[in-house]
C-alpha cells in the first residue's frame, strides 16, 4: 500500500540553526501539506500546496518558513532560524482530491 | 469550513460497537464530513468519509441524518487497538481543519 513517508523520524537542532524537513508523497498524489502539533495540543495546519505554489497558509507559516518541491518527488520544509516554540510534531500529508494520507511525523526538538 | 463538536472522551468495551457522535449543525451543501483517528502521536489516519448517504468501509461506518446536522461513527466491534483520538471534520477546501477531538479508549 502506497504511503507518505517523513525523514528524519527524529531531529534535535540548536535554536537559531536552519532545519530542513522532507517528504515524500504518493506519486500520484497532487495536494501537499505540512501540519505541526505541539505536544499535548491540536494538529494545525501550516500550509498547502499545489500545481508548484503555495496555495493556502496559515497565520503559524511565516517568513521563517518556506517549503519547495525540488524535484518529482520529494516535498521539503524549511526552517530558517528555528525557535524553542517550534518544537513539535512535524506531519507531511498528500491527497488527490479526496481523503488525505500522512506521514508518520518527524519530531523537532529545539533546545 | 463548519464548526464540528465532539465529545471529549469516551470509553468502551473491548468486542462491542463504539458509536461516536458529531455535530455539524452549519455544514453546507457541498461540505462533506470527515473522519480521521490519531493513535498516540502517529500521522492522522483517515477512516471514511460521506456527503449524505450513510457509508460503510472495512474500517467503520458513518451515519449522516437527512438534515446532515450530525453524524454518528460506528467501529463495529471495537480493539484496544482502537484506542485513539477520533475527529470529525467537514470541509470541501481541500484542508483539514483539526478540533480537539474524541479520545475514545477500548477497554478489555
Amino acid at each position: 500500500e502506497p504511503e507518505v513517508t517523513q525523514t528524519p523520524s527524529h531531529q534535535v537542532t540548536q535554536m537559531g540553526q536552519e532545519v530542513i524537513l522532507r517528504c515524500v508523497p504518493i506519486s500520484n498524489h497532487l495536494y501537499f501539506y505540512w501540519y505541526r502539533q505541539i505536544l499535548g495540543q491540536k494538529v494545525e495546519f501550516l500550509v498547502s500546496f499545489y500545481n508548484n505554489e503555495i496555495s493556502e497558509k496559515s497565520e503559524i507559516f511565516d517568513d521563517q518558513f518556506s517549503v519547495e518541491r525540488p524535484d518529482g518527488s520529494n516535498f521539503t520544509l524549511k526552517i530558517r532560524s528555528t525557535k524553542l516554540e517550534d518544537s513539535a510534531m512535524y506531519f507531511c500529508a498528500s491527497t488527490v482530491n479526496t481523503e488525505a494520507f500522512f506521514g508518520q511525523g518527524t519530531r523537532l526538538t529545539v533546545v | 469550513d463548519a464548526k464540528t463538536t465532539q465529545p471529549t472522551s469516551m470509553d468502551c468495551a473491548e468486542g462491542r460497537a463504539a458509536n461516536l457522535p458529531c455535530n455539524h449543525s452549519t455544514i453546507s451543501g457541498n461540505e462533506y464530513v470527515y473522519w480521521y483517528r490519531q493513535i498516540h502521536s502517529q500521522g492522522p489516519q483517515y477512516i471514511i468519509h460521506g456527503l449524505k448517504n450513510n457509508e460503510t468501509n472495512e474500517m467503520a461506518s458513518l451515519i449522516i441524518t437527512e438534515d446532515r446536522k450530525s453524524s454518528t461513527l460506528i467501529l463495529p466491534h471495537a480493539t484496544l487497538r482502537d484506542t485513539a483520538v477520533y475527529y470529525c471534520i467537514a470541509y470541501n477546501d481541500y484542508k483539514l481543519s483539526f478540533g480537539a477531538g474524541t479520545t475514545v479508549t477500548v477497554r478489555a
